[in-house]
């Protein structure tokens, strides 16, 4: 069983702050990792894809990093809205199979 | 465009019945994944299809479960003799070229409740 670990599980901010969540995986192996956002009674938006390591990536307020020799990466919200208010997935591929977290859910208070 | 589409939206059945459930991908999008939601925990791999081809079908849980894909385009989850541990948002997936390093679009999913 291939352990993917997202920490952590759940998380209030205020409305203007900053905030970053982890999402931990095997070291070895490494193909891809994907990051999803879950809104309630939606499905699972794609935000990013990422598969060198030190790759970063952003769109808008939202960025990730990568870091494969050590098995993690980063999701950074600047300025958290509350339309941030969601479930944050991420995916481990060593190679066809994604491994999901269990996900981080965010809620931001107005 | 259209999304992916997943029917029915909501499944009923007892146990020990057989069900179906169906996913349209998005047009053109060559690859499509299967993945089965249980309360609390993260989307499971269950098979991926590239083309009409099943190329990964491990995350299979057992031979109760089987999946289609005959023309390339529309896929059909199939579970026999239903279980009440099969009770799940099943969701499904597709993506232009491999799933591995493009980007996946989610179907709404389809919520079975096994009584």
């Amino acid at each position: 069983i291939l352990n993917v670990e997202q920490s952590p599980q759940s998380l209030h901010v205020q409305e203007g702050d900053s905030t970053n969540f982890t999402c931990s995986f095997p070291s070895s192996n490494f193909y891809a990792l994907h990051w999803y956002r879950w809104e309630t009674a939606k499905s699972p938006e794609a935000l990013f894809v990422m598969t060198l390591n030190g790759d970063e990536k952003k769109k808008g307020r939202i960025s990730a990093t990568l870091n494969t020799k050590e098995g993690y990466s980063y999701l950074y919200i600047k300025g958290s809205q509350p339309e941030d208010s969601a479930t944050y997935l991420c995916a481990f591929l060593p190679g066809n199979q994604f491994y999901f977290g269990t996900g981080t859910s965010l809620t931001v208070i107005p | 465009g259209a999304g992916v589409s997943q029917t029915p939206s909501n499944k009923v059945t007892e146990k020990g019945k057989y069900v179906e459930l169906r996913c349209d991908p998005i047009s053109g999008h060559t690859a499509l994944y299967w993945y089965r939601q249980s309360l609390g925990q993260g989307p499971e791999f269950l098979i991926y299809f590239q083309g009409t081809g099943a190329a990964d079908d491990s995350g299979l849980p057992n031979d109760r479960f089987f999946a289609v894909r005959p023309e390339g385009s529309v896929s059909t989850l199939k579970i026999q003799r239903t279980e009440r541990g099969d009770s799940a948002v099943y969701l499904c997936a597709s993506s232009l070229l491999s799933g591995s390093t493009d980007t996946q679009y989610f179907g709404p999913g389809t919520r079975l409740t096994v009584l």
